[in-house]
Order: C-alpha cells, then sequence, then structure tokens
C-alpha cells in the first residue's frame, strides 16, 4: 500500500493563478480530510469529505474547493492564489468511524507570491 | 465548542529524563482523543488514542498516555526521553457534528519536544 499520497510535494504560484493540489489513498477509506498547517496555528480543517459525492466545510474553507467523485481520490482546488493561502497542506483519510485515527499524506508547501 | 488546548509552545528534557506534554480538551459526549507526532518536513504519524477503557494508554515508541477524566485532560508521557523524540506533537479529539453526520477532528496547536543530549 502506498497510503496516502499528494503531489505536488512543492508549487510556487503568483497571486491570482489556480491549481489544484491532488490527494490519493489506496486504503479504501470513507473519511478523506484537507489541512492547511501554518506556524502556532497547529493544524486547521479546511473541507472534509465521508464517501464519494459527499464534502463538508471546516474551519478554514474560504478560498478552496473540493469534490470527491471517487473514493480514492480528493482534490483541492485554489481558484485564484492569494498570498494568505501560502503554507503546508496535509491531506489525510481514515475509516468513517469515530474511533479510527488518521493517516496524513507527506504535505504539499505552497507558497503564493 | 470542542477544543483542544496545548498549553505549552515547547518543552525541552534532558535525555533519559522522564518527559510530558500536556492537553486539555473540552467536548460534548464521549472523548475521543488522539495524539500524532510529526518530524520535521514530514506528514502526521498516529501515536496512540483513547477510546473507552484504562485510563493509561500505550502507544509507539514507547510513550503513553493518561486520560483524567474529572481534569479533562490527556496527558502524553514517556518515562525516559531519547534525542530521536525531539519532534512536534499534537494533541487531537474527534468532534461529533458535521451537516453530513461526519466526525471531524479538531487538532491543537502543537508542542515542541525538544530532548537535550
Amino acid at each position: 500500500n502506498a497510503g496516502v499520497t499528494q503531489t505536488p510535494k512543492f508549487q510556487v504560484l503568483k497571486t491570482g493563478q489556480s491549481m489544484t493540489l491532488q490527494c490519493a489513498q489506496d486504503m479504501n477509506h470513507e473519511y478523506m480530510s484537507w489541512y492547511r498547517q501554518d506556524p502556532g496555528m497547529g493544524l486547521r480543517l479546511i473541507h472534509y469529505s465521508v464517501g464519494a459525492g459527499i464534502t463538508d466545510q471546516g474551519e478554514v474553507p474560504n478560498g478552496y474547493n473540493v469534490s470527491r467523485s471517487t473514493t480514492e481520490d480528493f482534490p483541492l482546488r485554489l481558484l485564484s492564489a492569494a498570498p494568505s493561502q501560502t503554507s503546508v497542506y496535509f491531506c489525510a483519510s481514515s475509516p468513517a468511524g469515530q474511533s479510527y485515527e488518521q493517516y496524513f499524506g507527506p504535505g504539499t508547501r505552497l507558497t503564493v507570491t | 465548542a470542542q477544543s483542544v488546548a496545548q498549553p505549552e509552545d515547547q518543552v525541552n528534557v534532558a535525555e533519559g529524563n522522564p518527559l510530558t506534554v500536556k492537553c486539555t480538551y473540552s467536548v460534548s459526549g464521549n472523548p475521543y482523543l488522539f495524539w500524532y507526532v510529526q518530524y520535521p518536513n514530514r506528514g502526521l504519524q498516529f501515536l496512540l488514542k483513547y477510546i473507552t477503557g484504562d485510563n493509561l494508554v500505550k502507544g509507539s515508541y514507547g510513550f503513553e498516555a493518561e486520560f483524567n477524566k474529572s481534569q479533562t485532560s490527556f496527558h502524553l508521557k514517556k518515562p525516559s526521553a531519547l534525542v530521536s523524540d525531539s519532534a512536534l506533537y499534537f494533541c487531537a479529539v474527534r468532534d461529533a457534528g458535521g451537516t453530513s453526520g461526519t466526525y471531524k477532528y479538531i487538532f491543537g496547536t502543537g508542542t515542541r519536544l525538544k530532548v537535550l543530549a
């Protein structure tokens, strides 16, 4: 099993550009989520999904879109990048039950200039 | 509202000494509590969790955590620290809610553990 994979590892964008951060998992997990990690802020939930076709907003959803067309993939789209979106982005997955831990991808470091 | 607090930004401990990383929580209903560790330039790795049962939970790499319901705490402990334990540690609680009826994770802000040789 590859676990949770994320691409790209690094990305530099100019303000106003768009891009998609890819996330895939091969563990057949129902639950997937996107976080951003900023110094002193811990991890903040952007969007999450409990299964294909079902998504919900987290704590900081503005400026980001998601969709979940398959169990395996959960891409995060930045429609018009802003410097405030400079961060490290993590994707995670888990089974849907409340007692399960999450498995994290290696992260994408995004810089918006 | 559900929340998790890690009151210390950094904890320094000498190698071989016991370590404690503190976490307190606020939830309605039964708490489902987790500890994760993050090494530099890596994703988070699961260490241990409390779901129910014994208040002392054992996890990976010799870590354990003590659940205290009356103090709403879930402190991470290790009897003898190693330099290789130096990392960023996150406490998390799984929250019930969301429009789709799912359980969101809420993370603390993290505590940097530095073990000195």
